[in-house]
């Protein structure tokens, strides 16, 4: 069975600018919940989507928000970048959500100019 | 709100000594507790993952013990090896809170 895949796996950016990034949870998953991981703040929760629904939200500005689809891949957009935005996006996919295993895909590297 | 701490931060060992690694947590009302091991710039691997139920689960050479009333868990790596150099993060899923809670982590080297 594949694993949870994340794209792009590297990207730079300006501040100011936005960016989508994507994730495909393994195949029958539903639950798929996105983190940001810098080494100040270690793994911070954002959100988590569930049946194309957010179901639950972590403490993050209105500029960090996601989507799921039919198919439970998801995408997370950031608007207006600052510096303090770059960070590894880790996103975990799970049959159902928390109370089930969680896998993790490779990341996504932010890096932000 | 979930509080976890993993002690000790670093954690150095020659290869082939048993070590044990600790995460507390503050909410004992709890789904799960699950052990991930992180390579640097790579996503969290599972290793194992101990249902509120259960005491300890068994992979190989890991053995994770949970202790929900005192809000507790520990690692034990048997017969450490330089390829489990990596850093070791435990996560409890709090009913209350709707998401997991990572601690920082152990970062373990086993010098060859």
């Amino acid at each position: 069975k594949a694993g949870v895949t994340q794209t792009p796996r590297y990207l730079i950016k300006t501040r100011g600018q936005q960016v989508t990034l994507s994730c495909s949870p393994i195949s029958g998953h539903r639950s798929v919940s996105w983190y940001q991981q810098t080494p100040g703040q270690g793994l911070q929760f954002l959100f988590e989507y569930f049946s194309e629904t957010q179901r639950n939200k972590g403490n993050f500005p209105g500029r960090f928000s996601g989507r799921q689809f039919s198919n439970s891949r998801s995408e997370m957009n950031v608007s207006t970048l600052e510096l303090g935005d770059s960070a590894l996006y880790l996103c975990a996919s799970s049959l159902e959500g928390i109370s089930y295993e969680q896998y993790f895909g490779p990341g996504t590297r932010l890096t932000v100019t | 709100k979930q509080e976890v701490t993993q002690i000790p931060a670093a954690l150095s060992v020659p290869e082939g000594e048993n070590l044990v690694l600790n995460c507390s947590f503050t909410d004992s009302a709890i789904y799960n507790l699950q052990w991930f091991r992180q390579d640097p710039g790579k996503g969290l691997t599972s290793l194992l993952l101990i249902q509120s139920s259960q005491r300890e689960q068994t992979s190989g050479r890991l053995n994770a013990s949970l202790d929900k009333s005192s809000g507790r868990s520990t690692l034990y790596i048997a017969a450490s090896q330089p390829g489990d150099s990596a850093t070791y993060l435990c996560a409890p899923d709090a009913y209350n809170a709707g998401k997991s809670t990572f601690g920082d982590g152990t970062t373990l080297t086993v010098k060859p």
